[in-house]
């Protein structure tokens, strides 16, 4: 079955306690990105990667690290949590590498909380 | 800087009824796609439509269809024969061959379907 699938889907931790949230497609996607979900505020990218070893902040990228050593694997990295970054990821892919735009299918969602 | 606005918070609709959710955006590029996603409680996020602006014809899928405005920079969409499982979260989003495969999201309208 094509998915995009993200672990751990759920997750508490504590400030400052380094965590990876991991993420894989199976369709060979060339695009990847991760957004956040907060209340009100629908979702907004964090970070994209558009091939390989080609990654670009979105527009709240502080804070997080993003990875693309492999088409399908873009892990995102919290090397210090803090309480704002508890929040509802999603990690999506698609065909295209960003130019067209391409249709974006998205993962289950992790939802993050740090205390 | 585009945005995407919804401004309806929350919504009701009895069962086999129909609803209109509405989204307008901001834009000054001609070219560019639109979406909506729904979010039912599972949290996933699901592609219900999509619209590509060059397009006139108002896109459709089964049950849900769109009235795109672009004159206006309008989307809304119309869930006709409305069902239990409609019941959730919608997601107006916007993209564009500028913005890197960036989807942004407006800020969700909750749908209440009522047996």
């Amino acid at each position: 079955e094509a998915q995009v699938t993200q672990n751990p889907r759920y997750l508490i931790t504590v400030t400052g306690k380094k965590l990876t949230v991991t993420c894989s497609q199976n369709m060979n996607h060339e695009y990847m990105s991760w957004y956040r979900q907060d209340p009100g505020l629908g979702l907004r990218q964090i970070y994209y990667s558009m091939n390989v070893e080609v990654t670009d902040k979105g527009d709240v990228p502080e804070g997080y690290k993003v990875s693309r050593k492999e088409k399908r694997n873009f892990p995102l990295i919290l090397e210090s949590p803090s309480p704002n970054q508890t929040s509802l990821y999603f990690c999506a892919s698609s065909q295209g590498g960003g130019i067209p735009p391409d249709t974006q299918y998205f993962g289950p969602g992790t939802r993050l909380t740090v205390l | 800087a585009q945005t995407v606005t919804q401004s309806q918070p929350e919504m009701s609709v009895q069962e086999a009824e129909t609803v209109t959710l509405s989204c307008t955006y901001d834009t000054s590029e001609s070219n560019y796609y639109l979406f909506w996603y729904k979010q039912p409680p599972s949290r996933q996020m699901i592609l219900v439509i999509r619209q590509e602006a060059y397009k006139q014809q108002n896109a459709t899928e089964n049950r849900f269809s769109v009235n795109f405005q672009k004159a206006a920079k309008s989307f809304s969409l119309k869930i006709s024969d409305s069902q239990l499982g409609d019941t959730a979260m919608y997601f107006c989003a916007f993209t564009s061959y500028n913005q890197g495969g960036k989807l942004i999201f407006g800020q969700g309208t909750e749908l209440s379907v009522k047996p």
